[in-house]
């Protein structure tokens, strides 16, 4: 595609709810990344796959946080057993290359959680 | 702990005004320095910075890193309203597989 889509642009959950976000990054592109951002701070590394091998899930931050992509393409964020904390705008970025490349960003999805 | 740090975290101009926005970092193996513009949307790439005293230049804006110093400024001249925004500064180290670090952003308001 001509960018990186996200879907859905908006969400909203009751708190104990599972929601998943998706991701569809630029054709091509082999690292996919997911980042948090919350009100008025810069995004936050989440996790990091090159094709369908997630090389890092350093900032996941809890086990209720699971990323997966299974075919190198299309990725899913889900979020277990949602919580008022886990509000904020997540995004997807991808990269022709490895992190050092230049990561384009899709337009993220704002999860509020009730 | 690698860290990027923006001045100011918020900014009102007037159409036409000059700005100039700041980015200081600490990280280890330092690779390259980004730019990016938000909007209500997708972050937008401006720049990638890896050498010191090179400027990049797009139309009105500007951007020159100082590796010695470890930082960046980001100049945007006559400013207009479409200019508003948050502008995220992030950097990237040399390890293969660590992630962009971004900084707060700082938030411009151009008003008419």
């Amino acid at each position: 595609g001509a960018g990186v889509s996200q879907s859905p642009r908006y969400k909203v959950a009751k708190r104990g709810q599972d929601v998943a976000l998706r991701c569809d990054p630029i054709s091509g592109h082999v690292s996919l990344f997911w980042y948090q951002q919350a009100l008025g701070q810069g995004p936050e590394f989440l996790t990091y796959f090159q094709n369908e091998a997630q090389l890092d899930k350093s900032g996941l931050p809890s086990d209720r946080f699971f990323a997966e992509r299974p075919e190198g393409s299309v990725s899913t964020l889900k979020i277990q057993r949602t919580q008022q904390e886990d509000s904020a705008v997540y995004l997807c970025a991808s990269s022709l290359g490895g992190p050092q490349n230049i990561q384009y960003f899709g337009a993220g999805t704002r999860l509020s959680v009730l | 702990e690698d860290k990027v740090v923006q001045s100011p975290l918020s900014l009102v101009v007037h159409e036409g005004d000059t700005v100039t926005l700041n980015c200081s970092y600490e990280v280890t193996n330092f690779r390259s320095l980004l730019w990016y513009k938000q909007e209500k949307k997708a972050p937008t790439f401006l720049f990638m910075l890896t050498s010191s005293g090179i400027e990049k230049k797009s139309g009105r804006l500007s951007s020159i890193l100082d590796k010695k110093e470890l930082f960046s400024i980001l100049n945007i001249t006559a400013t207009q309203t479409g200019d508003s925004a948050v502008y995220l500064c992030a950097v990237g180290v040399l390890s293969g597989n660590t992630p962009l670090v971004f900084g707060k952003g700082t938030r411009l308001s151009v008003i008419a």
